[in-house]
């Protein structure tokens, strides 16, 4: 079935640790995004990639970072990780703007 | 920030019965979307309203664009329990492809 597929769907994580979320698409969309949802606060766009070999900052973007070798892949780092990262992680993507194409999400706890 | 706004936080209604939802937002936009989020679950994509449409329909729901007022409303009519999910609305910052989200409603559909 094409779309997005997050790995791994959970994961507790100590404080200070380094972490890489994956994500890759079998759309060949040309943008792809990372969102955090957080209660109350809806989702919050962290990274984007409007094309391969080029990314952009979201709205909170600090403590995070992305790459994009290649359309199918977007993976996101933490590289040290803290508490308030705690969070559900949705990567999505996009060929257009008519709508995203969202994965099942990676539920993160860090302790 | 966060640009669309949805109301009410929170919906319960009966099967059978419509339910409403609204979204506002604060600056001018190109499209509008509307999405769905089962519990523990990515996104769906529901549907995408232009600035230039005023309504559109997709099987049971209804979406309405009034961009005077910078708001849309969400309808769906003779809810059934499987629409209990939260709802989020989307919209477009007027450059790139990023779409800001709502923090969503959250629908309980009683049988």
């Amino acid at each position: 079935t094409a779309g997005i597929t997050q790995a791994p769907t959970s994961q507790i994580l100590a404080a200070g640790r380094s972490m890489t979320l994956r994500c890759t698409q079998d759309m060949r969309h040309n943008a792809m995004y990372w969102y955090r949802q957080d209660l109350g606060l809806g989702l919050r766009l962290i990274h984007y990639s409007n094309t391969a070999g080029t990314t952009g900052k979201g709205e909170v973007p600090d403590g995070y970072s992305v790459s994009r070798a290649n359309t199918d892949d977007f993976p996101l780092t933490l590289a040290s990780a803290v508490p308030s990262q705690t969070s559900v992680y949705f990567c999505a993507s996009s060929d257009s703007r008519l709508g995203y194409t969202f994965g099942s999400g990676t539920r993160l706890t860090v302790v | 920030s966060q640009q669309g706004e949805e109301d009410p936080q929170a919906l319960s209604i009966q099967e059978g019965e419509n339910a409403t939802m609204n979204c506002s937002y604060k600056t001018s936009i190109n499209n509008l979307q509307w999405y769905r989020q089962n519990s523990g679950r990515g996104l769906v994509h529901l549907i995408l309203i232009r600035s230039n449409e005023r309504e559109k329909h997709s099987g049971r729901l209804r979406v309405t664009l009034d961009t005077s007022k910078k708001s849309s409303s969400l309808l769906i009519t003779a809810s059934r329990a499987a629409d209990t999910a939260s709802y989020f609305c989307a919209t477009d910052e007027g450059y790139g492809q990023n779409f800001v989200f709502g923090p969503g409603t959250r629908l309980s559909v009683l049988p």
